[in-house]
Protein backbone atom coordinates (compact mmCIF):
# COMPACT_ATOMS: atom_id res chain seq x y z
CA UNK A 1 0.00 0.00 0.00
CA UNK A 2 1.49 3.30 -0.50
CA UNK A 3 2.13 5.69 1.99
CA UNK A 4 4.69 6.50 4.99
CA UNK A 5 5.04 3.43 7.46
CA UNK A 6 7.16 3.72 10.65
CA UNK A 7 8.59 0.63 12.53
CA UNK A 8 8.16 -0.52 15.60
CA UNK A 9 4.89 0.81 16.50
CA UNK A 10 5.67 0.59 20.44
CA UNK A 11 9.92 0.27 21.93
CA UNK A 12 11.52 -0.11 25.21
CA UNK A 13 15.17 -0.02 25.65
CA UNK A 14 17.51 0.40 28.59
CA UNK A 15 19.42 3.29 28.81
CA UNK A 16 22.64 3.18 27.05
CA UNK A 17 21.68 0.88 24.36
CA UNK A 18 21.31 1.49 20.57
CA UNK A 19 18.14 1.57 18.93
CA UNK A 20 16.99 2.50 15.61
CA UNK A 21 13.55 3.73 14.43
CA UNK A 22 12.44 2.71 10.79
CA UNK A 23 11.05 4.40 8.58
CA UNK A 24 9.33 4.09 4.84
CA UNK A 25 8.11 5.97 1.77
CA UNK A 26 6.10 4.74 -1.35
CA UNK A 27 6.04 7.80 -3.35
CA UNK A 28 9.59 8.41 -3.53
CA UNK A 29 9.36 12.11 -2.37
CA UNK A 30 12.38 13.58 -1.92
CA UNK A 31 12.12 15.38 0.97
CA UNK A 32 12.03 13.31 4.50
CA UNK A 33 12.14 14.50 8.37
CA UNK A 34 12.59 12.86 11.86
CA UNK A 35 10.27 14.63 14.29
CA UNK A 36 10.01 14.23 18.06
CA UNK A 37 6.94 15.14 20.08
CA UNK A 38 6.88 16.01 24.27
CA UNK A 39 4.64 17.54 25.85
CA UNK A 40 4.65 21.53 26.29
CA UNK A 41 7.42 21.52 22.88
CA UNK A 42 5.41 20.74 19.83
CA UNK A 43 6.89 18.80 17.31
CA UNK A 44 10.84 19.62 17.18
CA UNK A 45 13.04 18.49 14.48
CA UNK A 46 15.56 15.85 14.40
CA UNK A 47 17.09 15.76 11.35
CA UNK A 48 16.14 16.00 8.02
CA UNK A 49 17.28 15.16 4.32
CA UNK A 50 16.75 16.57 0.82
CA UNK A 51 17.75 13.42 -1.22
CA UNK A 52 19.64 10.16 -1.09
CA UNK A 53 22.77 10.89 0.89
CA UNK A 54 21.72 14.45 1.52
CA UNK A 55 21.15 14.35 5.49
CA UNK A 56 21.46 17.60 7.93
CA UNK A 57 20.60 18.72 11.27
CA UNK A 58 17.60 19.97 12.57
CA UNK A 59 16.47 21.53 15.48
CA UNK A 60 17.77 18.84 18.34
CA UNK A 61 20.40 16.13 16.38
CA UNK A 62 22.09 15.03 19.39
CA UNK A 63 22.62 11.69 20.26
CA UNK A 64 21.14 10.81 16.60
CA UNK A 65 22.24 9.54 13.77
CA UNK A 66 21.05 9.01 10.35
CA UNK A 67 21.35 8.01 7.00
CA UNK A 68 19.51 7.61 3.48
CA UNK A 69 21.02 5.48 1.22
CA UNK A 70 17.96 5.06 -0.87
CA UNK A 71 15.50 7.75 -1.15
CA UNK A 72 12.08 5.51 0.44
CA UNK A 73 14.16 4.92 3.43
CA UNK A 74 15.15 7.17 6.24
CA UNK A 75 16.20 5.44 9.71
CA UNK A 76 16.71 6.90 13.06
CA UNK A 77 19.53 6.17 15.10
CA UNK A 78 20.01 6.48 19.11
CA UNK A 79 23.45 5.59 19.53
CA UNK A 80 23.15 5.06 23.17
CA UNK A 81 20.02 5.47 24.59
CA UNK A 82 19.03 7.98 27.19
CA UNK A 83 15.78 8.74 29.56
CA UNK A 84 15.41 12.14 27.59
CA UNK A 85 15.04 10.42 24.11
CA UNK A 86 11.74 9.10 25.62
CA UNK A 87 9.49 10.76 23.27
CA UNK A 88 6.93 9.75 20.24
CA UNK A 89 9.16 10.15 17.14
CA UNK A 90 7.49 10.75 13.89
CA UNK A 91 8.42 10.28 10.22
CA UNK A 92 7.48 12.73 7.35
CA UNK A 93 7.94 13.42 4.25
CA UNK A 94 7.03 15.65 1.09
CA UNK A 95 7.77 16.34 -2.40
CA UNK A 96 8.09 20.15 -2.46
CA UNK A 97 5.74 21.41 0.24
CA UNK A 98 2.66 22.48 -2.24
CA UNK A 99 0.64 19.30 -1.28
CA UNK A 100 1.48 19.35 2.08
CA UNK A 101 3.31 17.39 4.22
CA UNK A 102 2.20 13.44 4.95
CA UNK A 103 3.24 11.74 8.82
CA UNK A 104 4.22 8.45 9.45
CA UNK A 105 1.68 6.91 12.73
CA UNK A 106 4.49 7.50 15.02
CA UNK A 107 6.54 5.36 17.20
CA UNK A 108 6.31 5.56 21.13
CA UNK A 109 10.12 5.24 22.23
CA UNK A 110 10.39 4.36 26.43
CA UNK A 111 14.15 5.05 27.70
CA UNK A 112 14.31 3.11 30.65
CA UNK B 1 15.55 31.36 12.94
CA UNK B 2 12.52 30.76 12.53
CA UNK B 3 9.76 31.22 15.50
CA UNK B 4 6.17 30.34 15.41
CA UNK B 5 4.01 30.63 18.48
CA UNK B 6 0.28 29.66 18.91
CA UNK B 7 -2.35 30.60 20.97
CA UNK B 8 -4.19 29.74 23.00
CA UNK B 9 -2.59 26.85 23.88
CA UNK B 10 -5.67 25.34 25.60
CA UNK B 11 -9.35 26.44 24.43
CA UNK B 12 -12.10 24.97 26.53
CA UNK B 13 -15.50 25.93 24.46
CA UNK B 14 -19.37 25.05 24.37
CA UNK B 15 -21.04 23.14 21.54
CA UNK B 16 -22.10 26.03 19.39
CA UNK B 17 -19.98 28.92 19.94
CA UNK B 18 -17.28 30.13 17.52
CA UNK B 19 -13.79 30.66 18.36
CA UNK B 20 -10.60 31.39 16.45
CA UNK B 21 -7.05 30.26 16.95
CA UNK B 22 -4.02 32.35 16.23
CA UNK B 23 -0.69 31.41 14.61
CA UNK B 24 2.16 33.85 14.38
CA UNK B 25 5.46 33.27 12.90
CA UNK B 26 8.94 35.57 13.13
CA UNK B 27 10.59 35.36 9.54
CA UNK B 28 9.07 35.87 5.64
CA UNK B 29 7.68 32.05 4.35
CA UNK B 30 4.68 31.47 2.24
CA UNK B 31 3.67 28.06 3.03
CA UNK B 32 1.97 27.63 6.30
CA UNK B 33 -0.16 24.49 7.44
CA UNK B 34 -2.59 23.10 9.43
CA UNK B 35 -2.65 19.87 11.25
CA UNK B 36 -4.89 18.06 13.55
CA UNK B 37 -3.89 15.52 16.35
CA UNK B 38 -6.27 13.00 17.88
CA UNK B 39 -4.68 11.63 21.14
CA UNK B 40 -2.26 8.93 20.48
CA UNK B 41 -2.51 9.42 16.45
CA UNK B 42 -0.46 11.03 13.77
CA UNK B 43 -1.19 14.19 12.59
CA UNK B 44 -3.86 14.68 9.98
CA UNK B 45 -3.91 17.59 7.67
CA UNK B 46 -5.95 19.89 7.47
CA UNK B 47 -4.82 22.82 5.06
CA UNK B 48 -2.05 23.99 2.72
CA UNK B 49 -1.93 27.87 2.61
CA UNK B 50 0.05 28.84 -0.14
CA UNK B 51 -0.21 32.50 -0.80
CA UNK B 52 -0.93 35.94 0.85
CA UNK B 53 -5.16 36.12 1.48
CA UNK B 54 -5.37 32.41 1.36
CA UNK B 55 -8.41 31.59 2.58
CA UNK B 56 -9.75 27.72 3.51
CA UNK B 57 -12.76 25.64 4.55
CA UNK B 58 -13.62 22.56 5.04
CA UNK B 59 -17.06 22.10 7.20
CA UNK B 60 -16.98 23.87 10.55
CA UNK B 61 -12.94 24.89 10.33
CA UNK B 62 -11.69 27.87 8.15
CA UNK B 63 -7.83 28.74 7.94
CA UNK B 64 -6.85 32.17 6.51
CA UNK B 65 -3.02 33.67 5.97
CA UNK B 66 -1.45 37.07 6.13
CA UNK B 67 2.00 36.59 4.90
CA UNK B 68 2.37 40.63 5.56
CA UNK B 69 1.01 40.26 9.20
CA UNK B 70 3.38 36.65 9.63
CA UNK B 71 -0.64 35.25 10.65
CA UNK B 72 -2.57 32.55 10.30
CA UNK B 73 -5.62 31.64 11.24
CA UNK B 74 -7.62 28.73 11.87
CA UNK B 75 -11.67 29.64 13.01
CA UNK B 76 -13.96 27.30 14.39
CA UNK B 77 -18.07 27.73 13.61
CA UNK B 78 -20.30 26.68 16.01
CA UNK B 79 -18.18 24.21 17.15
CA UNK B 80 -19.15 20.14 17.89
CA UNK B 81 -17.85 17.95 19.83
CA UNK B 82 -16.23 15.58 17.49
CA UNK B 83 -13.73 18.84 17.10
CA UNK B 84 -11.83 17.96 20.10
CA UNK B 85 -8.48 17.30 19.14
CA UNK B 86 -5.16 19.41 19.01
CA UNK B 87 -4.31 21.52 16.47
CA UNK B 88 -1.11 22.86 15.10
CA UNK B 89 0.12 25.24 12.51
CA UNK B 90 3.30 24.61 10.81
CA UNK B 91 5.38 26.75 8.59
CA UNK B 92 7.72 26.28 5.88
CA UNK B 93 11.74 27.33 5.85
CA UNK B 94 11.35 29.55 2.40
CA UNK B 95 15.06 27.97 2.05
CA UNK B 96 16.59 24.71 1.73
CA UNK B 97 14.50 21.61 2.49
CA UNK B 98 11.15 22.98 3.43
CA UNK B 99 11.93 22.21 6.78
CA UNK B 100 8.69 22.79 8.83
CA UNK B 101 8.53 24.49 12.41
CA UNK B 102 5.82 24.26 14.57
CA UNK B 103 3.54 26.18 16.89
CA UNK B 104 3.55 24.27 20.82
CA UNK B 105 -0.39 23.00 19.53
CA UNK B 106 -3.78 23.86 20.86
CA UNK B 107 -6.18 21.57 22.46
CA UNK B 108 -9.35 21.70 22.05
CA UNK B 109 -12.16 20.75 24.04
CA UNK B 110 -15.59 21.47 23.15
CA UNK B 111 -18.11 20.26 25.82
CA UNK B 112 -21.80 19.55 25.66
Amino acid sequence: DAGITQSPRYKITETGRQVTLMCHQTWSHSYMFWYRQDLGHGLRLIYYSAAADITDKGEVPDGYVVSRSKTENFPLTLESATRSQTSVYFCASTEAGLRGYTFGSGTRLTVV
Amino acid sequence: ELKVEQNPLFLSMQEGKNYTIYCNYSTTSDRLYWYRQDPGKSLESLFVLLSNGAVKQEGRLMASLDTKARLSTLHITAAVHDLSATYFCAVADTGTASKLTFGTGTRLQVTL
